[in-house]
Protein backbone atom coordinates (compact mmCIF):
# COMPACT_ATOMS: atom_id res chain seq x y z
CA UNK A 1 0.00 0.00 0.00
CA UNK A 2 1.63 3.37 -1.00
CA UNK A 3 1.57 5.38 2.17
CA UNK A 4 3.72 8.46 3.04
CA UNK A 5 4.14 8.82 7.22
CA UNK A 6 5.60 11.86 8.94
CA UNK A 7 6.55 12.48 12.52
CA UNK A 8 6.14 14.12 14.69
CA UNK A 9 2.59 15.35 14.76
CA UNK A 10 3.06 18.76 16.32
CA UNK A 11 6.63 20.19 17.43
CA UNK A 12 7.13 23.21 19.29
CA UNK A 13 10.58 25.46 19.11
CA UNK A 14 11.83 28.26 20.39
CA UNK A 15 12.84 31.25 17.82
CA UNK A 16 16.11 30.80 16.64
CA UNK A 17 16.81 26.81 17.43
CA UNK A 18 17.03 24.11 14.79
CA UNK A 19 14.68 21.33 14.26
CA UNK A 20 14.41 18.20 11.92
CA UNK A 21 11.22 16.62 10.59
CA UNK A 22 11.19 13.16 9.49
CA UNK A 23 8.97 11.82 6.67
CA UNK A 24 8.94 7.57 6.00
CA UNK A 25 7.41 6.47 2.66
CA UNK A 26 6.60 3.13 0.62
CA UNK A 27 5.09 4.34 -2.71
CA UNK A 28 6.56 2.57 -5.39
CA UNK A 29 6.81 3.04 -8.21
CA UNK A 30 8.88 6.29 -6.82
CA UNK A 31 9.51 9.11 -8.73
CA UNK A 32 10.04 12.09 -6.95
CA UNK A 33 9.57 13.47 -3.39
CA UNK A 34 8.72 17.04 -1.98
CA UNK A 35 8.23 19.08 1.10
CA UNK A 36 5.81 21.46 1.18
CA UNK A 37 4.89 24.28 3.64
CA UNK A 38 1.11 24.91 4.01
CA UNK A 39 0.14 28.20 6.04
CA UNK A 40 -3.41 27.41 7.86
CA UNK A 41 -6.50 28.09 4.79
CA UNK A 42 -3.70 28.30 1.89
CA UNK A 43 -2.60 26.33 -0.66
CA UNK A 44 0.92 24.23 -0.07
CA UNK A 45 4.22 25.93 -1.32
CA UNK A 46 6.85 23.67 -2.43
CA UNK A 47 10.21 23.87 -0.21
CA UNK A 48 12.25 21.50 -2.76
CA UNK A 49 12.07 18.41 -4.35
CA UNK A 50 14.07 15.31 -3.96
CA UNK A 51 14.25 12.54 -6.68
CA UNK A 52 16.00 8.66 -5.78
CA UNK A 53 19.43 9.95 -6.85
CA UNK A 54 19.84 12.83 -4.52
CA UNK A 55 20.96 12.75 -1.09
CA UNK A 56 20.88 16.20 -0.18
CA UNK A 57 19.20 19.47 -1.21
CA UNK A 58 19.09 22.69 0.36
CA UNK A 59 17.15 25.69 -0.09
CA UNK A 60 18.10 28.60 2.18
CA UNK A 61 17.39 27.53 5.46
CA UNK A 62 15.67 24.33 4.63
CA UNK A 63 17.59 21.38 3.99
CA UNK A 64 16.15 18.16 2.74
CA UNK A 65 17.83 14.53 2.82
CA UNK A 66 16.35 11.45 1.07
CA UNK A 67 17.81 8.03 1.33
CA UNK A 68 15.91 5.87 -1.28
CA UNK A 69 17.47 2.25 0.13
CA UNK A 70 15.14 2.91 3.58
CA UNK A 71 12.68 5.04 1.82
CA UNK A 72 13.54 8.44 4.32
CA UNK A 73 13.47 11.77 3.92
CA UNK A 74 13.86 14.67 6.53
CA UNK A 75 13.65 18.51 6.16
CA UNK A 76 15.94 20.29 8.52
CA UNK A 77 15.05 24.18 9.65
CA UNK A 78 17.91 25.95 11.01
CA UNK A 79 17.68 29.38 12.74
CA UNK A 80 14.08 29.01 12.71
CA UNK A 81 11.96 32.45 12.60
CA UNK A 82 8.12 33.02 13.73
CA UNK A 83 7.08 32.71 9.73
CA UNK A 84 8.70 29.55 9.95
CA UNK A 85 5.15 28.29 12.06
CA UNK A 86 3.08 26.29 9.42
CA UNK A 87 2.35 22.89 8.74
CA UNK A 88 5.15 20.75 6.55
CA UNK A 89 3.97 17.82 4.22
CA UNK A 90 5.83 15.27 2.83
CA UNK A 91 4.64 14.48 -0.79
CA UNK A 92 5.73 11.40 -2.93
CA UNK A 93 5.35 11.04 -5.99
CA UNK A 94 4.64 7.79 -7.48
CA UNK A 95 5.35 7.15 -11.54
CA UNK A 96 1.78 5.62 -12.45
CA UNK A 97 -0.23 9.30 -13.41
CA UNK A 98 2.20 11.49 -11.16
CA UNK A 99 -0.54 10.42 -8.70
CA UNK A 100 0.70 12.51 -5.63
CA UNK A 101 0.78 10.90 -1.81
CA UNK A 102 0.31 13.25 1.09
CA UNK A 103 1.91 12.69 4.44
CA UNK A 104 -0.42 14.47 7.70
CA UNK A 105 1.83 16.72 7.80
CA UNK A 106 3.63 18.19 10.86
CA UNK A 107 2.36 20.98 12.27
CA UNK A 108 5.25 23.34 13.47
CA UNK A 109 5.02 26.44 16.04
CA UNK A 110 7.88 28.42 16.65
CA UNK A 111 7.52 31.00 20.11
CA UNK A 112 9.32 34.17 20.01
CA UNK B 1 4.80 32.13 -14.48
CA UNK B 2 4.61 29.35 -11.91
CA UNK B 3 1.20 30.11 -10.86
CA UNK B 4 -1.81 28.60 -10.10
CA UNK B 5 -4.55 30.77 -10.02
CA UNK B 6 -7.96 29.56 -8.55
CA UNK B 7 -10.88 31.66 -8.13
CA UNK B 8 -13.03 32.07 -6.13
CA UNK B 9 -11.42 32.61 -2.93
CA UNK B 10 -13.98 31.92 -0.71
CA UNK B 11 -17.60 30.70 -1.39
CA UNK B 12 -20.63 30.55 0.92
CA UNK B 13 -23.45 28.63 -1.11
CA UNK B 14 -26.66 26.65 0.04
CA UNK B 15 -27.55 23.50 -0.37
CA UNK B 16 -29.71 23.75 -3.35
CA UNK B 17 -27.41 26.07 -5.42
CA UNK B 18 -25.24 25.03 -8.05
CA UNK B 19 -21.45 27.07 -8.98
CA UNK B 20 -18.22 26.82 -9.50
CA UNK B 21 -14.81 26.54 -8.57
CA UNK B 22 -12.52 27.52 -11.71
CA UNK B 23 -9.11 26.94 -11.96
CA UNK B 24 -5.87 28.53 -14.29
CA UNK B 25 -2.55 27.71 -15.44
CA UNK B 26 -0.15 29.06 -18.02
CA UNK B 27 2.39 26.53 -17.24
CA UNK B 28 2.15 24.37 -20.33
CA UNK B 29 1.16 21.45 -17.97
CA UNK B 30 -0.85 19.25 -19.11
CA UNK B 31 -1.94 17.40 -15.96
CA UNK B 32 -4.54 19.32 -13.66
CA UNK B 33 -5.33 17.84 -10.49
CA UNK B 34 -8.92 18.99 -7.69
CA UNK B 35 -8.08 18.05 -4.00
CA UNK B 36 -10.21 18.63 -1.20
CA UNK B 37 -8.57 19.49 2.70
CA UNK B 38 -10.61 19.41 5.64
CA UNK B 39 -9.24 21.11 8.81
CA UNK B 40 -5.85 19.62 9.90
CA UNK B 41 -5.86 16.71 7.89
CA UNK B 42 -3.70 16.31 4.38
CA UNK B 43 -5.30 16.88 1.02
CA UNK B 44 -7.00 14.18 -0.46
CA UNK B 45 -7.12 13.92 -4.17
CA UNK B 46 -10.59 13.98 -6.08
CA UNK B 47 -9.72 14.52 -10.01
CA UNK B 48 -6.78 13.76 -12.50
CA UNK B 49 -6.90 15.36 -15.92
CA UNK B 50 -4.32 14.55 -18.48
CA UNK B 51 -4.53 15.61 -21.73
CA UNK B 52 -7.66 17.14 -20.90
CA UNK B 53 -8.87 14.07 -20.44
CA UNK B 54 -10.49 12.48 -17.14
CA UNK B 55 -7.81 9.53 -15.70
CA UNK B 56 -8.45 9.46 -12.21
CA UNK B 57 -11.95 9.67 -10.25
CA UNK B 58 -11.25 8.76 -6.58
CA UNK B 59 -15.46 7.49 -6.36
CA UNK B 60 -16.44 11.50 -5.82
CA UNK B 61 -19.96 12.18 -5.41
CA UNK B 62 -21.72 13.00 -8.56
CA UNK B 63 -22.57 16.40 -6.91
CA UNK B 64 -18.76 17.30 -8.22
CA UNK B 65 -18.53 17.64 -11.40
CA UNK B 66 -15.18 18.27 -12.81
CA UNK B 67 -14.65 19.85 -16.51
CA UNK B 68 -11.38 20.76 -18.17
CA UNK B 69 -12.47 23.12 -21.12
CA UNK B 70 -8.51 23.48 -22.42
CA UNK B 71 -5.04 23.04 -21.15
CA UNK B 72 -5.34 25.68 -19.17
CA UNK B 73 -8.35 25.66 -17.16
CA UNK B 74 -10.09 23.57 -14.66
CA UNK B 75 -13.49 23.88 -13.50
CA UNK B 76 -15.45 21.67 -10.52
CA UNK B 77 -18.94 22.32 -11.08
CA UNK B 78 -21.43 21.99 -7.85
CA UNK B 79 -24.76 21.33 -7.02
CA UNK B 80 -26.66 19.81 -4.47
CA UNK B 81 -23.89 19.89 -1.86
CA UNK B 82 -24.10 18.79 2.02
CA UNK B 83 -22.81 20.61 4.64
CA UNK B 84 -19.89 18.21 5.15
CA UNK B 85 -18.76 19.31 1.73
CA UNK B 86 -17.23 22.57 3.52
CA UNK B 87 -13.24 22.66 2.83
CA UNK B 88 -10.75 23.87 1.29
CA UNK B 89 -10.59 22.59 -2.43
CA UNK B 90 -7.58 22.79 -3.52
CA UNK B 91 -6.36 22.78 -7.76
CA UNK B 92 -2.88 21.66 -8.72
CA UNK B 93 -1.14 21.13 -12.14
CA UNK B 94 2.17 19.22 -13.09
CA UNK B 95 4.16 18.02 -15.81
CA UNK B 96 2.63 14.41 -17.22
CA UNK B 97 3.84 11.34 -17.75
CA UNK B 98 5.03 12.27 -21.31
CA UNK B 99 7.66 13.97 -19.80
CA UNK B 100 10.82 13.94 -17.65
CA UNK B 101 8.82 12.73 -14.50
CA UNK B 102 12.09 12.78 -12.77
CA UNK B 103 11.89 16.66 -11.64
CA UNK B 104 8.16 17.51 -12.49
CA UNK B 105 6.61 19.34 -9.72
CA UNK B 106 3.11 19.77 -8.50
CA UNK B 107 2.02 23.67 -8.32
CA UNK B 108 -0.45 24.02 -6.20
CA UNK B 109 -2.96 27.07 -6.27
CA UNK B 110 -4.22 28.93 -2.60
CA UNK B 111 -7.43 27.09 -2.77
CA UNK B 112 -10.96 28.19 -2.41
CA UNK B 113 -12.53 28.01 1.03
CA UNK B 114 -16.10 26.77 0.08
CA UNK B 115 -18.34 26.42 2.92
CA UNK B 116 -22.28 25.15 2.81
CA UNK B 117 -24.95 26.52 5.06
Amino acid sequence: KNQVEQSPQSLIILEGKNCTLQCNYTVSPFSNLRWYKQDTGRGPVSLTIMTFSENTKSNGRYTATLDADTKQSSLHITASQLSDSASYICVARGSTLGRLYFGRGTQLTVWP
Amino acid sequence: DTEVTQTPKHLVMGMTNKKSLKCEQHMGHRAMYWYKQKAKKPPELMFVYSYEKLSINESVPSRFSPECPNSSLLNLHLHALQPEDSALYLCASSATGRTNLMNTEAFFGQGTRLTVV
